[in-house]
């Protein structure tokens, strides 16, 4: 089946601006997680859901940053007044349990974001 | 900020050889988890080790897990000029519902 995707796949936006990112989870899978990769550097967690409980924030840098989840299907990252070190590449990935012992992620191909 | 540092940050080597990345990390752990990316885009999962589990093998990879010293290893043997990218390990924290990455190896096989 299909894997995770996510759109756009590059954007470049002016400081100051607000940009939406995409991702569209694999079907059934019940768990989504936003995770934010500054050049050369590793994964930092964002945005936890799962299922119909309430989000999982604490990654989330500022009060600039927020998203939104329906169901167990697509999610939307929101940056409002992006500033030029919200550039970076945001990568989306989910799982089909919740947190267990086992469970995989399974990542997007992620979106780059370049603020001007 | 970052839960697991990995060395060496660069590792390069020929066509044939065996390469070994190390993660340290500081808390306790579910499981551990490495991750190979590609180009700085989507990361694959290569292998999931438990924390009461010692050692794994998956095709050509060799990981290991001392967590009295908290730290892992990822061993990839006859490596292939395919196997250049980033590996990152992965660490799932008793209690948390994401994954803390380390900080990344840089393997590049020379054919």
């Amino acid at each position: 089946g299909a894997g995770v995707s996510q759109s756009p796949s590059n954007k470049v936006t002016e400081k100051g601006k607000d940009v939406e990112l995409r991702c569209d989870p694999i079907s059934g899978h019940t768990a989504l997680y936003w995770y934010r990769q500054r050049l050369g550097q590793g994964l930092e967690f964002l945005i936890y859901f799962q299922g119909n409980s309430a989000p999982d924030k604490s990654g989330l840098p500022s009060d600039r940053f927020s998203a939104e989840r329906t169901g167990e299907s697509v999610s939307t990252l929101t940056i409002q007044r992006t500033q030029q070190e919200d550039s970076a590449v945001y990568l989306c990935a989910s799982s089909f349990h919740s947190p267990t012992n086992t469970d995989t992620q399974y990542f997007g191909p992620g979106t780059r974001l370049t603020v001007l | 900020s970052q839960q697991g540092e990995e060395d060496p940050q660069a590792l390069s080597i020929q066509e044939g050889e065996n390469a070994t990345m190390n993660c340290s990390y500081k808390t306790s752990i579910n499981n551990l988890q490495w991750y190979r990316q590609n180009s700085g885009r989507g990361l694959v999962h290569l292998i999931l080790i438990r924390s009461n589990e010692r050692e794994k093998h998956s095709g050509r990879l060799r990981v290991t897990l001392d967590t009295s010293k908290k730290s892992s290893s990822l061993l990839i043997t006859a490596s292939r000029a395919a196997d250049t990218a980033s590996y990152f390990c992965a660490m799932r924290q008793t209690g948390a519902n994401n994954l803390f990455f380390g900080t990344g190896t840089r393997l590049t096989v020379i054919p």
